[in-house]
């Protein structure tokens, strides 16, 4: 599979825990973006890396939230101290080169209680 | 700041009935990028289509076509004889050329139901 692949799919924890996620996006894709979609809403903007270095970050993404991307491949997002505000599908995507389409991942679904 | 509008929440048509999801835009950039995806049940965002600002030619794929208009900021999505798979999220997104984020602006999605 050749796709950007997320983990895990759905993730329920208790509020004030930690949880991270991970992507994989295409192998040669050197941007990586993550988004965030809550119900009825389109996908909403986080964060871009360039291969390993994170280029832009919503205003949306705060101090709780903090993502990185080891040696420009994969890339993890983490969220301290969950809230019940931040259950929503955390996106992950990827592009290459000059090419202006994102592929996107299925998403890990965040419920948190 | 950029922006992309559409209007119709939620649409239901009968199986084979043609439907145009309507998408509206606003940026300041003259290069830019329009885009439709696709949102099924299972969550993962399918492309569609990759419009950019200097090309209006309108596009046909097989039972999907786009108009794109500039002068009325328009980008709608047409699906002709409609079937019961089309049922989906349909988003319409707009991000601009050049460097930075660069990321995606997307709507807040049209529901469409295809009832058999």
């Amino acid at each position: 599979d050749t796709g950007v692949s997320q983990d895990p799919r759905h993730k329920i924890t208790k509020r004030g825990q930690n949880v991270t996620f991970r992507c994989d996006p295409i192998s040669e894709h050197n941007r990586l973006y993550w988004y965030r979609q809550t119900l009825g809403q389109g996908p909403e903007f986080l964060t871009y890396f360039q291969n390993e270095a994170q280029l832009e970050k919503s205003r949306l993404l705060s101090d709780r939230f903090s993502a990185e991307r080891p040696k420009g491949s994969f890339s993890t997002l983490e969220i301290q101290r969950t809230e019940q505000g931040d259950s929503a599908m955390y996106l992950c995507a990827s592009r290459g080169g000059a090419d202006e389409k994102l592929f996107f991942g299925s998403g890990t679904q965040l419920s948190v209680l | 700041a950029q922006k992309v509008t559409q209007a119709q929440t939620e649409i239901s048509v009968v199986e084979k009935e043609d439907v145009t999801l309507d998408c509206v835009y606003e940026t300041r950039d003259t290069t830019y990028y329009l885009f439709w995806y696709k949102q099924p049940p299972s969550g993962e965002l399918v492309f569609l289509i990759r419009r950019n600002s200097f090309d209006e030619q309108n596009e046909i794929s097989g039972r999907y076509s786009w108009n794109f208009q500039k002068s009325t900021s328009s980008f709608n999505f047409t699906i002709t004889a409609s079937q019961v798979v089309d049922s989906a999220v349909y988003f319409c997104a707009l991000s601009g050329a050049g460097g930075g984020a660069d990321g995606l602006t997307f709507g807040k999605g049209t529901h469409l139901i295809i009832q058999p």
